[in-house]
């Protein structure tokens, strides 16, 4: 059981637009920013989106992302097959003093 | 370039002892902490702990607090995992990762991973 709570699955066809969220708690997203990791198939975690709504470099502007409250969503515009991937929220936790992740989101693109 | 070079794989029997590292470069890896994170077979993201190769400094999620050791050696730009007595639920990929904080700490992100390694543990 994640501390962070997203849904198993999301899907799209290409060029639509899906969301992704990510609840948490007063301890965490509350009072701390929110990051989002991309997992490709076979690969390390990557940086995707850092406090709340920030792209490192390199990452495109189809990804966007959102907190209110408790609360964040990762938006992706204009789907693409290889946004094919395992999508996770984290946050640090005041409580735990450690990072805390949501259990990931698969993204299906049709 | 920032990169975190993990050690390569491994296979062990239970009760066996082992050491991972992650070592550092492109960046001053005496200042900046190095988190642990554990996925497990088609499982999502743990963590671990935390260490400052500085002072070695280190936090451990209740989970994992005395199960493993996180260390580092600041004089070779590593950080490491091991364990005392591997057990067959430690199968997982092992992932270290950079973390960068603000000051006042309300915001931090896990900027840069290592590829992961592979730990089987199964007799």
């Amino acid at each position: 059981q994640s501390v962070l709570t997203q849904p198993p699955s999301a899907s799209g066809t290409p060029g639509q637009r899906v969301t992704v969220s990510c609840f948490g708690s007063s301890s965490n997203i509350g009072t701390k920013t929110v990051s989002w990791y991309q997992q490709l198939p076979g690969t390390a975690p990557k940086l995707l989106i850092y406090s709340n709504n920030q792209r490192p470099s390199g990452v495109p502007d189809r990804f966007s992302g959102s907190k209110s409250g408790t609360s964040a969503s990762l938006a992706i515009s204009g789907l693409q097959s290889e946004d094919e991937a395992d999508y996770y929220c984290a946050a640090w936790d005041d409580s735990l003093d450690g990072w805390v992740f949501g259990g990931g989101t698969k993204l299906t693109v049709l | 370039e920032v990169q975190l070079v993990q050690s390569g794989a491994e296979v062990k029997e239970p009760g066996e002892s082992l050491k991972i590292s992650c070592k550092g470069s492109g960046y001053s890896f005496t200042n900046q902490w190095i988190g642990w994170v554990r996925q497990m077979p088609g499982k999502g993201l743990e963590w671990m702990g935390i260490i400052y190769p500085g002072d070695s400094d280190t936090t451990y999620s209740p989970s994992f607090q005395g199960q493993v050791t996180i260390s580092a050696d600041k004089s070779i730009s590593t950080a490491y995992l091991q364990w005392s007595s591997l057990k067959a639920s430690d199968t997982a990929v092992y992932y270290c990762a950079r973390h960068l904080a603000s000051s006042g700490g309300s915001s931090r992100r896990l900027d840069y991973w290592g590829q992961g390694t592979l730990v089987t543990v199964s007799s």
